[in-house]
């Protein structure tokens, strides 16, 4: 069965800390993979996405991830947090049929001063 | 830039109440989607259309409805609202998602049944 997990629903960093969130997927075909990320009181935005062309995927606001076949993974960095990143941010998988999203529980990330 | 309108981004119904979530999408995509998301649950597909008056069943269809009588225009229906279905839904949609196209999110609605 396809499925997708996030490890830590709550991650709390110091500003100008790595950011470091996990996703890891279960696919028994080649995966399409997502972020998401969801600020307070808003709809998803679309940080990045995996579509087999390159292993390490750069986003927006300066995240990017890598995936990694061999560990079923998936994560999402960004080396230098800021403030405005506090957000909830959402793992999402392609399934197949008519295109459906199988989403992780989020993460919710606390950026400090 | 593309745009995915949900018409409230607030609603307070009474128990059972039958509810209409109506959401808007500019883009010309094919698939319109109905989510909704809880605490520690992420988001969850109730329901999904991939054409005009088609429909199909998500994870938890159960006490929802839907109906997309134009292209653009997917709305959400609660039968008959219970207290358990307080909760934000997000409607959303794309082109077919093969290769990876994204789905595009509206704003949610917060639906709070008393």
């Amino acid at each position: 069965a396809q499925s997708v997990t996030q490890l830590g629903s709550h991650v709390s960093v110091s500003e100008g800390a790595l950011v470091l969130l996990r996703c890891n997927y279960s696919s028994s075909v080649p995966p399409y993979l997502f972020w998401y990320v969801q600020y307070p009181n808003q709809g998803l935005q679309l940080l990045l996405k995996y579509t087999s062309a390159a292993t390490l995927v750069k986003g927006i606001n300066g995240f990017e991830a890598e995936f990694k076949k061999s560990e079923t993974s998936f994560h999402l960095t960004k080396p230098s947090a800021h403030m405005s990143d506090a957000a909830e941010y959402f793992c999402a998988l392609l399934t197949g049929g008519y295109n459906k999203l199988i989403f992780g529980a989020g993460t919710r990330l606390a950026v400090h001063p | 830039d593309v745009k995915v309108t949900q018409s409230s981004r607030y609603l307070v119904k009474r128990t059972g109440e039958k509810v209409f979530l109506e959401c808007v999408q500019d883009m010309d995509h094919e698939n319109m989607f109905w989510y909704r998301q809880d605490p520690g649950l992420g988001l969850r597909l109730i329901y999904f259309s991939y054409d005009v008056k088609m429909k199909e069943k998500g994870d938890i269809p159960e006490g929802y409805s839907v109906s997309r009588e134009k292209k653009e225009r997917f709305s959400l229906i609660l039968e008959s609202a219970s207290t358990n279905q307080t909760s934000m839904y997000l409607c959303a949609s794309s082109f077919p998602l093969q290769g990876g196209t994204e789905a595009f999110f509206g704003q949610g609605t917060r639906l709070t049944v008393v």
